[in-house]
């Protein structure tokens, strides 16, 4: 079992669907960030979320829209989706604290939209 | 602003010695971090600079100069399995939210 599962591994969906990204940690960590990775692009922090509290919105269109219900689990519903926003979606998680660890990451989710 | 370069595109011969370099401006630097990524894989952490100077692991080594915004990761005796994408990262803190901020990754080739 790793530390950070994400569902599915790939996704297609058209632009008028409605679906979710799970991501699950078994790390006991208090933060969890999801990311998008396009191709020759910087990893693009989304979302930061610490204490299931969400600290962060890094100017996501409200089409990405996360969810945090507890510690281990953060979801990116998606909707009305654009083909541009085709990527790979990465969940990862940290200790949030001035002492500083490395993040963790999933596999990944692979989204097509068509 | 935030900002983290690094070379798009490097080659070694296996065996060989590569040094990879990030050169980066934050506001609140918190750590530097070097991960490496295979293709279609997620991102695994090698390597976590705070202070200045070198952490050595294995065949991985990182250096660290904060005056200069600076880091480097060394790679010695190359491998096949070597060739993927190096990404750097550093952590940011900005009133009390700390972010990992990403450079574009190098990809490394290593040829026989």
């Amino acid at each position: 079992e790793t530390g950070v599962t994400q569902t599915p591994r790939h996704l297609v969906m058209g632009m008028t669907n409605k679906k979710s990204l799970k991501c699950e940690q078994h790390l006991g960590h208090n933060a969890m960030y999801w990311y998008k990775q396009s191709a020759k692009k910087p990893l693009e922090l989304m979302f930061v979320y610490s204490l299931e509290e969400r600290v962060e919105n890094n100017s996501v269109p409200s089409r990405f829209s996360p969810e945090c219900p507890n510690s281990s689990h953060l979801f990116l519903h998606l909707h009305t989706l654009q083909p541009e926003d085709s990527a790979l979606y990465l969940c990862a998680c940290s200790q949030y604290s001035s002492g500083g660890t490395e993040a963790f990451f999933g596999q990944g989710t692979r989204l097509t939209v068509v | 602003g935030q900002n983290i370069d690094q070379p798009t595109e490097m080659t070694a011969t296996e065996g060989a010695i590569v040094q990879i370099n990030c050169t980066y401006q934050t506001s609140g630097f918190n750590g530097l971090f070097w991960y490496q990524q295979h293709a279609g894989e997620a991102p695994t952490f090698l390597s976590y600079n705070v202070l200045d100077g070198l952490e050595e692991k294995g065949r991985f080594s990182s250096f660290l100069s904060r005056s200069k915004g600076y880091s480097y990761l060394l790679l010695k005796e190359l491998q096949m399995k070597d060739s993927a994408s190096y990404l750097c990262a550093v952590r940011d803190e900005d009133s009390g939210t700390y972010k990992y901020i990403f450079g574009t990754g190098t990809r490394l080739k290593v040829l026989a």
